[in-house]
Formats: C-alpha cells, structure tokens, sequence
C-alpha cells in the first residue's frame, strides 16, 4: 500500500463549481499536511498548510483533515478557469526530515469557462 | 523577495553523460531538498540538506548525489545518465524549522537520450 494514494483524474468541472479533491494516507505517524497546486511547466506552490484534525479556510479555498480515517480534503467554492492546474497532497512527520515531504500523485483539474 | 531559483531550466543530455542542476534558495533558508517529478511516480523525493550537511537521503542510486555551500546555495548531479532519469528535478527551500512548508523552483527538465 503506497504512504499517500491520490484519484489522478482528470477533473473537469464547469465554471463555479465546488470542488472536492482528495487524499487518503497509510500511517497515523505523519503529523502536518499541506496541498500544492502546480500549473503546467512551473513548480508547485503552497496552496494550504493543516497540522490537526477539522477545517482551515483561506479564501475559496477549504482544507479538511481527518485524522482518525486518514483523509484529507480540499475543497475550491466558485471554481474559476484560473483553478485549472494540477493539485498534489502532501504529507509530512515532525520527527523526521522536514524536507522530505510524502506527496500524492496529483490530481489534474480543469475548469470549464 | 526572490523565490527560488533553478539552472538551467531545460537540458538535453545522452546516455553515459553526467549533469549538474543548481538551486539558490530563498534568502534567509537553510534547508534545501530535491525531488524527482515523472508522469509515472509523480514527486520522489532525492534528499534534503540543511546547513552544508546531507539531513535526509530518499530511495534513489548512488549516481544521484549532493551538496550544499556555506551559503545555502545547492547543486546535486547525475552520473551516468540513463534513459530513466528524463524529469523535472525541483528544488524546494525552507527554514529547516518544524513546520515542513517547502518553497519550490521552477524545475530543471531533465531529457536523456
């Protein structure tokens, strides 16, 4: 079983939809959990960063972790044409290297104008 | 303030050669990590340096290698090139502290043939 599994899509969505992108992970053990969004051809960018359980909110933009069930969510409200880019989850431990993050293939999300 | 900046951005080497890939980090972070981003297996990490000393290795051969400068910037080089290793090599900056958020480059994309 890989440490982070993540749907690939590809996601297609019409203009303003809610979005719902997820991750499952394998081991209580990761502590802090982030999502990175990356267009095309650039590098990822930090998008949320969560290190317990429940909701964070910044913007459109929701992150939900659940930590007994080993799930996190982000959710996009009112989705735009500039959404469109590649979401990745990542995950990571306190009590090891702090630049070695577990990432989630990614999922690919396209955003119909 | 500058982000992180990769060089070169594209090359194309063949089979046997050798290449090295540079990173400046942000100013002021210490840590620096590399990852290897292929369609296949998505981002994988290679290792992570904080303060001139190799802090975390990930599960790649020993042709893959690193180092970091007193004053953060980093290099890392690939020996004998093979076919598998065409990818987009990020370079991520952080503090070094706890809270694991990494600040990624743009990449170099990486062709053998």
């Amino acid at each position: 079983q890989k440490e982070v599994e993540q749907d690939p899509g590809p996601l297609s969505v019409p203009e303003g939809a809610i979005v719902s992108l997820n991750c499952t992970y394998s081991n209580s053990a990761f502590q802090y959990f982030m999502w990175y969004r990356q267009y095309s051809r650039k590098g990822p960018e930090l998008l949320m960063y969560t290190y317990s359980s429940g909701n964070k909110e910044d913007g459109r933009f929701t992150a939900q972790v659940d930590k007994s069930s080993k799930y996190i969510s982000l959710f996009i409200r009112d989705s735009q044409p500039s959404d469109s880019a590649t979401y990745l989850c990542a995950i990571g431990n306190y009590g090891g290297s702090q630049g070695n993050l577990i990432f989630g293939k990614g999922t690919k999300l396209s955003v119909k104008p | 303030k500058a982000g992180v900046t990769q060089t070169p951005r594209y090359l194309i080497k063949t089979r046997g050669q050798q290449v090295t890939l540079s990173c400046s980090p942000i100013s002021g972070h210490r840590s620096v990590s590399w990852y290897q981003q292929t369609p296949g297996q998505g981002l994988q990490f290679l290792f992570e340096y904080f303060s001139e000393t190799q802090r975390n290795k990930g599960n790649f051969p020993g042709r893959f290698s690193g180092r970091q400068f007193s004053n953060s910037r980093s290099e890392m080089n690939v020996s004998t090139l093979e076919l598998g290793d065409s990818a987009l090599y990020l370079c991520a900056s952080s503090l070094g502290s706890t809270s694991g958020e990494l600040f990624f480059g743009e990449g170099s994309r990486l062709t053998v043939l």
